[in-house]
Protein backbone atom coordinates (compact mmCIF):
# COMPACT_ATOMS: atom_id res chain seq x y z
CA UNK A 1 0.00 0.00 0.00
CA UNK A 2 1.14 3.71 -0.87
CA UNK A 3 2.19 6.27 1.61
CA UNK A 4 2.81 9.79 1.83
CA UNK A 5 5.31 11.29 4.62
CA UNK A 6 5.28 14.59 5.68
CA UNK A 7 8.69 15.08 7.38
CA UNK A 8 7.85 18.19 9.76
CA UNK A 9 4.58 17.99 11.96
CA UNK A 10 5.21 22.13 12.36
CA UNK A 11 6.79 24.55 10.78
CA UNK A 12 6.89 28.12 12.27
CA UNK A 13 8.27 31.01 9.79
CA UNK A 14 8.59 34.63 9.98
CA UNK A 15 5.92 37.09 7.79
CA UNK A 16 7.90 37.52 4.09
CA UNK A 17 10.11 34.63 4.55
CA UNK A 18 10.47 31.57 2.49
CA UNK A 19 9.19 28.32 3.06
CA UNK A 20 9.47 24.33 2.09
CA UNK A 21 6.94 21.74 2.98
CA UNK A 22 8.47 18.73 2.36
CA UNK A 23 6.17 16.03 1.58
CA UNK A 24 7.59 12.36 0.47
CA UNK A 25 5.65 9.22 -1.02
CA UNK A 26 6.61 5.43 -1.30
CA UNK A 27 4.68 4.38 -4.78
CA UNK A 28 7.05 3.30 -6.87
CA UNK A 29 4.54 3.59 -10.39
CA UNK A 30 3.06 6.39 -12.04
CA UNK A 31 1.43 8.72 -9.53
CA UNK A 32 -0.73 11.68 -9.02
CA UNK A 33 0.55 14.04 -6.23
CA UNK A 34 -1.86 17.20 -4.58
CA UNK A 35 -1.56 19.55 -2.15
CA UNK A 36 -4.09 20.65 -0.04
CA UNK A 37 -4.78 23.56 2.78
CA UNK A 38 -7.08 23.41 5.69
CA UNK A 39 -7.86 26.65 7.23
CA UNK A 40 -9.29 26.29 11.29
CA UNK A 41 -12.38 24.93 10.93
CA UNK A 42 -12.84 24.62 7.49
CA UNK A 43 -12.80 21.78 4.98
CA UNK A 44 -10.30 21.04 2.75
CA UNK A 45 -8.85 23.18 -0.29
CA UNK A 46 -7.18 22.27 -3.23
CA UNK A 47 -3.76 24.30 -3.92
CA UNK A 48 -2.30 22.87 -6.82
CA UNK A 49 -1.71 19.28 -8.55
CA UNK A 50 0.32 17.41 -10.43
CA UNK A 51 -0.73 15.09 -12.94
CA UNK A 52 1.69 14.85 -15.84
CA UNK A 53 3.88 16.98 -18.10
CA UNK A 54 6.07 19.79 -15.84
CA UNK A 55 7.49 18.82 -13.23
CA UNK A 56 7.19 22.63 -11.83
CA UNK A 57 3.96 23.12 -10.61
CA UNK A 58 2.20 26.33 -9.79
CA UNK A 59 -0.72 26.80 -7.52
CA UNK A 60 -2.97 29.11 -5.89
CA UNK A 61 -1.79 31.53 -3.29
CA UNK A 62 1.43 31.98 -4.96
CA UNK A 63 2.47 28.45 -3.69
CA UNK A 64 4.35 25.77 -5.83
CA UNK A 65 5.53 21.77 -5.63
CA UNK A 66 8.15 20.21 -8.06
CA UNK A 67 7.42 16.54 -8.76
CA UNK A 68 10.73 14.97 -8.53
CA UNK A 69 10.69 11.02 -9.63
CA UNK A 70 13.81 9.43 -8.77
CA UNK A 71 13.29 11.41 -5.08
CA UNK A 72 9.87 10.26 -4.86
CA UNK A 73 9.50 13.48 -3.50
CA UNK A 74 7.08 16.48 -4.25
CA UNK A 75 7.70 19.51 -2.05
CA UNK A 76 5.92 22.66 -1.58
CA UNK A 77 7.21 26.09 -1.58
CA UNK A 78 6.22 29.80 -1.10
CA UNK A 79 9.07 32.53 -1.35
CA UNK A 80 7.55 34.78 0.90
CA UNK A 81 4.91 33.93 3.63
CA UNK A 82 1.97 36.31 4.88
CA UNK A 83 0.25 35.61 8.10
CA UNK A 84 -3.19 34.35 6.31
CA UNK A 85 -1.06 31.29 5.10
CA UNK A 86 -0.67 29.75 8.45
CA UNK A 87 -2.82 26.93 8.08
CA UNK A 88 -2.67 23.09 8.10
CA UNK A 89 -1.26 21.72 4.35
CA UNK A 90 -1.73 17.97 3.37
CA UNK A 91 -0.05 16.05 0.57
CA UNK A 92 -1.82 13.29 -0.95
CA UNK A 93 -1.05 10.77 -3.97
CA UNK A 94 -3.18 8.31 -5.94
CA UNK A 95 -1.63 5.69 -7.60
CA UNK A 96 -3.07 4.67 -11.44
CA UNK A 97 -2.44 1.60 -11.16
CA UNK A 98 -4.14 0.81 -7.82
CA UNK A 99 -7.16 2.69 -9.07
CA UNK A 100 -6.61 6.97 -9.22
CA UNK A 101 -9.91 7.37 -7.62
CA UNK A 102 -8.61 6.99 -4.19
CA UNK A 103 -6.04 9.72 -2.57
CA UNK A 104 -3.64 8.73 0.58
CA UNK A 105 -2.92 11.46 2.62
CA UNK A 106 0.10 12.32 5.04
CA UNK A 107 -0.24 13.70 8.21
CA UNK A 108 -0.21 17.50 7.60
CA UNK A 109 1.96 19.94 8.73
CA UNK A 110 0.64 22.94 10.50
CA UNK A 111 2.75 26.06 9.09
CA UNK A 112 2.41 28.92 11.58
CA UNK A 113 3.34 32.64 10.29
CA UNK A 114 4.68 34.50 12.85
CA UNK A 115 5.02 38.57 12.37
CA UNK B 1 -22.41 27.25 -5.60
CA UNK B 2 -23.21 25.00 -2.81
CA UNK B 3 -20.64 21.77 -3.84
CA UNK B 4 -20.35 19.67 -1.36
CA UNK B 5 -22.70 19.87 2.02
CA UNK B 6 -21.95 17.91 5.13
CA UNK B 7 -25.54 17.52 7.57
CA UNK B 8 -25.24 17.76 10.84
CA UNK B 9 -22.26 19.88 11.31
CA UNK B 10 -22.31 19.13 14.61
CA UNK B 11 -23.17 16.25 16.64
CA UNK B 12 -22.85 14.71 20.52
CA UNK B 13 -24.01 10.94 21.11
CA UNK B 14 -23.97 8.91 23.70
CA UNK B 15 -22.39 5.16 23.46
CA UNK B 16 -24.05 3.03 21.47
CA UNK B 17 -26.53 5.12 19.67
CA UNK B 18 -27.03 5.24 15.60
CA UNK B 19 -26.54 8.36 13.69
CA UNK B 20 -26.38 8.80 9.86
CA UNK B 21 -24.32 11.60 8.57
CA UNK B 22 -25.35 12.60 4.72
CA UNK B 23 -23.62 14.39 2.01
CA UNK B 24 -24.80 15.98 -0.68
CA UNK B 25 -23.18 17.17 -3.89
CA UNK B 26 -24.75 19.26 -6.71
CA UNK B 27 -21.26 18.85 -9.17
CA UNK B 28 -22.60 15.91 -10.83
CA UNK B 29 -19.58 13.84 -9.55
CA UNK B 30 -19.07 10.54 -9.63
CA UNK B 31 -17.08 9.50 -7.06
CA UNK B 32 -17.58 10.51 -3.38
CA UNK B 33 -15.64 9.68 -0.12
CA UNK B 34 -15.76 9.88 3.52
CA UNK B 35 -12.82 10.50 5.47
CA UNK B 36 -12.14 10.53 9.15
CA UNK B 37 -9.26 13.06 10.57
CA UNK B 38 -7.87 12.63 14.33
CA UNK B 39 -5.14 15.18 15.39
CA UNK B 40 -1.83 13.71 14.32
CA UNK B 41 -3.22 11.67 12.05
CA UNK B 42 -3.85 12.93 8.92
CA UNK B 43 -7.41 12.67 6.66
CA UNK B 44 -8.03 8.63 6.86
CA UNK B 45 -10.48 7.42 4.15
CA UNK B 46 -13.87 5.22 6.04
CA UNK B 47 -15.13 4.16 2.08
CA UNK B 48 -16.02 5.70 -0.87
CA UNK B 49 -18.27 5.28 -4.37
CA UNK B 50 -17.28 5.32 -7.78
CA UNK B 51 -20.78 5.74 -8.82
CA UNK B 52 -24.59 5.62 -7.72
CA UNK B 53 -25.66 2.05 -6.32
CA UNK B 54 -21.92 1.06 -5.48
CA UNK B 55 -19.75 1.03 -2.84
CA UNK B 56 -16.16 -0.16 -1.16
CA UNK B 57 -14.20 -0.30 1.91
CA UNK B 58 -11.14 2.25 2.49
CA UNK B 59 -8.73 2.01 5.12
CA UNK B 60 -10.79 2.42 8.13
CA UNK B 61 -14.52 1.08 7.09
CA UNK B 62 -15.19 -0.60 10.69
CA UNK B 63 -18.24 0.01 12.22
CA UNK B 64 -19.33 2.73 9.63
CA UNK B 65 -21.57 1.37 6.84
CA UNK B 66 -22.46 3.56 3.50
CA UNK B 67 -25.27 3.96 0.88
CA UNK B 68 -25.49 6.21 -2.84
CA UNK B 69 -28.38 5.39 -3.54
CA UNK B 70 -28.35 8.39 -5.55
CA UNK B 71 -25.89 10.00 -7.32
CA UNK B 72 -26.04 13.30 -5.44
CA UNK B 73 -25.94 12.36 -1.74
CA UNK B 74 -23.67 9.85 -0.11
CA UNK B 75 -24.91 8.55 3.56
CA UNK B 76 -22.64 7.51 6.30
CA UNK B 77 -23.82 5.59 8.85
CA UNK B 78 -23.11 4.24 12.80
CA UNK B 79 -24.94 1.50 13.93
CA UNK B 80 -23.46 1.46 17.29
CA UNK B 81 -21.38 4.15 18.10
CA UNK B 82 -18.36 4.04 20.01
CA UNK B 83 -16.09 6.35 21.98
CA UNK B 84 -13.47 5.81 19.15
CA UNK B 85 -15.61 7.15 16.64
CA UNK B 86 -15.30 10.72 18.39
CA UNK B 87 -13.68 12.41 14.86
CA UNK B 88 -14.20 15.61 12.43
CA UNK B 89 -15.93 13.30 9.33
CA UNK B 90 -15.30 14.68 5.70
CA UNK B 91 -17.20 14.15 3.35
CA UNK B 92 -15.76 14.66 -1.02
CA UNK B 93 -16.55 14.46 -4.26
CA UNK B 94 -14.63 14.01 -7.44
CA UNK B 95 -14.95 14.13 -11.25
CA UNK B 96 -12.22 11.42 -11.51
CA UNK B 97 -8.99 13.40 -9.69
CA UNK B 98 -9.10 16.29 -7.80
CA UNK B 99 -11.57 16.09 -4.72
CA UNK B 100 -13.59 18.42 -3.58
CA UNK B 101 -14.46 18.73 0.61
CA UNK B 102 -17.41 19.71 2.74
CA UNK B 103 -16.90 21.26 5.37
CA UNK B 104 -17.11 18.84 8.08
CA UNK B 105 -18.85 17.39 10.82
CA UNK B 106 -17.92 16.97 14.38
CA UNK B 107 -19.13 13.87 15.96
CA UNK B 108 -18.60 13.40 19.95
CA UNK B 109 -19.26 9.84 21.35
CA UNK B 110 -19.68 10.06 24.89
Amino acid sequence: AQSVTQLDSQVPVFEEAPVELRCNYSSSVSVYLFWYVQYPNQGLQLLLKYLSGSTLVKGINGFEAEFNKSQTSFHLRKPSVHISDTAEYFCAVSDLEGGSEKLVFGKGTKLTVNP
Amino acid sequence: NAGVTQTPKFRVLKTGQSMTLLCAQDMNHEYMYWYRQDPGMGLRLIHYSVGEGTTAKGEVPDGYNVSRLKKQNFLLGLESAAPSQTSVYFCASSPRTSLFFGEGSRLTVL
